[in-house]
């Protein structure tokens, strides 16, 4: 199984500011993914990160807002830009190999957003 | 569109039984079970892949039902660890691998 190191854990920004969150991961994997989860709320999938190539954004998000990196098959980066208290919320990186493999997850960064 | 789970909330008593549904409007490729407990990341537990696949470990299984684009996730003689919020990740696009999660159904063993 695939081990993920997701950093920070947890921060407190202030409004108008960015904040970058890295996706490590133990072994190199297919697939890299960015969810949203809202207190109490099910996950909501940001994007798909690709490797070497723009990351796909779901319906309601944007690059500019929420740029993706991913320049290899361990390590990805999620940056919420120019944060309103609207954004927080705990984002979380998800990685797997495909079809019909387990898929993991980082254990989450919570951000808050004074 | 986000897949819909039923019940949203279910209360059990240690050694009862349960039944989460998740349906989607569209058509499924395959879903994901996870597990979530409060303050920590989703666990994945288990996925189904064809139509009509029913697939289980220990006392939790789960069914696919391709045609009426439903999966069922099945908790036998529960236990207080099964307690948490599970979710179902469903694939609905051939091209890409990504996964929409549930609504979410939240379950508590009480002893």
């Amino acid at each position: 199984s695939a081990v993920i190191s997701q950093k920070p854990s947890r921060d407190i920004c202030q409004r108008g500011t960015s904040l970058t969150i890295q996706c490590q991961v133990d072994s190199q994997v297919t697939m890299m993914f960015w969810y949203r989860q809202q207190p109490g709320q099910s996950l909501t999938l940001i994007a798909t990160a690709n490797q070497g190539s723009e990351a796909t954004y779901e319906s309601g998000f944007v690059i500019d807002k929420f740029p993706i990196s991913r320049p290899n098959l361990t390590f990805s980066t999620l940056t919420v830009s120019n944060m309103s208290p609207e954004d927080s919320s705990i984002y979380l990186c998800s990685v797997g190999q495909g079809l019909g493999t387990e898929a993991f997850f980082g254990q989450g960064t919570r951000l808050t957003v004074v | 569109q986000q897949p819909v789970q039923s019940p949203q909330a279910v209360i059990l008593r240690e050694g009862e039984d349960a039944v989460i549904n998740c349906s989607s409007s569209k058509a499924l490729y395959s879903v994901h079970w996870y597990r979530q407990k409060h303050g920590e990341a989703p666990v994945f537990l288990m996925i189904l892949l064809k139509g009509g696949e029913q697939k289980g470990h220990d006392k939790i299984s789960a069914s696919f039902n391709e045609k009426k684009q439903q999966s069922s996730l099945y908790l036998t003689a529960s236990q207080l660890s099964y307690s948490g919020t599970y979710f179902c990740g469903t694939r609905t696009t051939s091209g890409t691998y990504k996964y929409i999660f549930g609504t979410g159904t939240r379950l508590k063993v009480l002893a």
